[in-house]
């Protein structure tokens, strides 16, 4: 159990649908990422929220956004959903004193994103 | 930019063998190292992790990992090898950043 929880755990979506993702992050915690892991690859970096401020972007494209509230929860946002954006999309949160490294990042179980 | 790699997207061992998982980073400036571990249809689990307090690191489950500098290496070991260690694997690094840069994974297969 790291604390950190997603839904929903799995869902379909057609093609050119919009999908929203749910995380809450361990208790106490201020930093948030999203990770795509597709199928048989490593997880992906899609962004990171700090404080409710968006702290780094990987390589994806802006059709690909998130949201942090105040109670440290998150949102990630895929909208006109590609076929290719099925995958296993998973939140992480660890406490950042500043915006240092080497925290403990725990995961969260994943939600599983089918595009049709 | 920074990268991992993992050596042998799949090992297999008898139960009971040495696990040897390798993984080598590529960085100027040493980040810090994660191991973490994936159970079928699960998230990651943290095994251990690298923050340059010690360069031998012991995490759960009998795991441990020694980072070797002078060969940007973080190999994750276990002297003996128990069914229940099946799983995938990763190495994942970290600098600057709360982002990890993960390599592509290592299953591990445990063969009775």
């Amino acid at each position: 159990e790291t604390g950190v929880t997603q839904s929903p755990t799995h869902l379909i979506k057609t093609r050119g649908q919009q999908v929203t993702l749910r995380c809450s992050s361990q208790s106490g915690h201020n930093t948030v990422s999203w990770y795509q892991q597709a199928l048989g690859q490593g997880p992906q970096f899609i962004f990171q929220y700090y404080r409710e401020e968006e702290n780094g972007r990987g390589n994806f494209p802006p059709r690909f956004s998130g949201l942090q509230f105040p109670n440290y929860s998150s949102e990630l946002n895929v909208n006109a959903l590609e076929l290719d954006d099925s995958a296993l999309y998973l939140c992480a949160s660890s406490l950042a004193s500043s915006r240092s490294s080497g925290n403990t990042i725990y995961f969260g179980e994943g939600s599983w994103l089918t595009v049709v | 930019a920074q990268s991992v790699t993992q050596l042998g997207s799949h090992v297999s061992v008898s139960e009971g063998a040495l696990v040897l998982l390798r993984c080598n980073y590529s960085s100027s400036v040493p980040p810090y190292l994660f191991w973490y571990v994936q159970y079928p249809n699960q998230g990651l689990q943290l095994l251990l992790k690298y923050t340059s307090a010690a360069t031998l690191v012991k995490g759960i489950n009998g795991f441990e990992a020694e980072f070797k500098k002078s060969e940007t290496s973080f190999h994750l070991t276990k002297p003996s090898a128990h069914m229940s260690d099946a799983a995938e694997y990763f190495c994942a690094a970290q600098g600057g950043s709360e982002k990890l840069v993960f390599g592509k994974g290592t299953k591990l297969t445990v063969n009775p």
